[in-house]
């Protein structure tokens, strides 16, 4: 079966580095079908994508967070990670990882989502 | 940049009822379109992709239609489980969401 979980501190202070890692269980990180992606929910907010990486380490990011976003991937560990910087109250989310199916040119539809993890900016 | 605009933010229905909620995109979009459930305090769940495919596991009463700009996701016979919030996504290479819809008992 299946399993994401997202870990990482759940409080960070402004101006600081935001740093998550998912650890996939029950698959394999290295799958030619799928990417891996990262999404945020401020709360009692919608959905936002992050980033998205597939296992060579394609990827692709939401040019509204691209200039403050790393996503990478270890597929020895069978976990990808987020790097958000210089950090302010407005990322106070819940940051959920999922996989990404993917069959044609780009990353498609998450069919399948960690729990996710609340992180709070705040000094 | 493609805007998703769900309609409407919120739904007020009952057990038993079909209902319809619209997604429309600021842009032709083919059949890039997802549909998910969003419950207080969990993931959010797939339901239909592209467009129109039932994802495995959802039962047969959610149904989704449209391409193009114009998209729905119909819910037919409306069980108590079914109160949530759906979103709707585009996705390209990278995914929007739509703002959501909340369904709630009426």
């Amino acid at each position: 079966q299946l399993q994401l979980q997202e870990s990482g501190p759940g409080l960070v202070k402004p101006s600081e580095t935001l740093s998550l890692t998912c650890t996939v269980s029950g698959g394999s990180i290295s799958s030619s079908n799928y990417y891996w992606g990262w999404i945020r929910q401020p709360p009692g907010k919608g959905l936002e994508e992050i980033a998205s990486i597939y296992y060579t380490g394609n990827t692709y990011y939401n040019p509204s967070l691209k200039s403050r976003v790393t996503i990478s991937i270890d597929t020895s560990k069978n976990q990808f990670s987020l790097k958000l910087n210089s950090v302010t109250a407005a990322d106070t989310a819940v940051y959920f990882c999922a996989r990404q199916f993917h069959l044609g040119n780009y990353p498609d539809y998450f069919d399948f989502w960690g729990q996710g993890t609340l992180v709070t900016v705040s000094s | 940049d493609i805007q998703m605009t769900q309609s409407p933010s919120t739904l007020s229905a009952s057990v038993g009822d079909r209902v319809t909620i619209t997604c429309r995109a600021s842009q032709s979009i083919s059949t890039w379109l997802a549909w998910y459930q969003q419950k207080p305090g969990k993931a959010p769940k797939l339901l239909i992709y592209g467009a129109s495919s039932l994802q495995s596991g959802v039962p047969s009463r959610f149904s989704g239609s449209g391409s193009g700009t114009e998209f729905t996701l119909t819910i037919n016979s409306l069980q108590p489980d079914d109160f949530a919030t759906y979103y709707c996504q585009h996705y390209d290479s990278y995914g929007t969401f739509g703002q959501g819809t909340k369904l709630e008992i009426k």
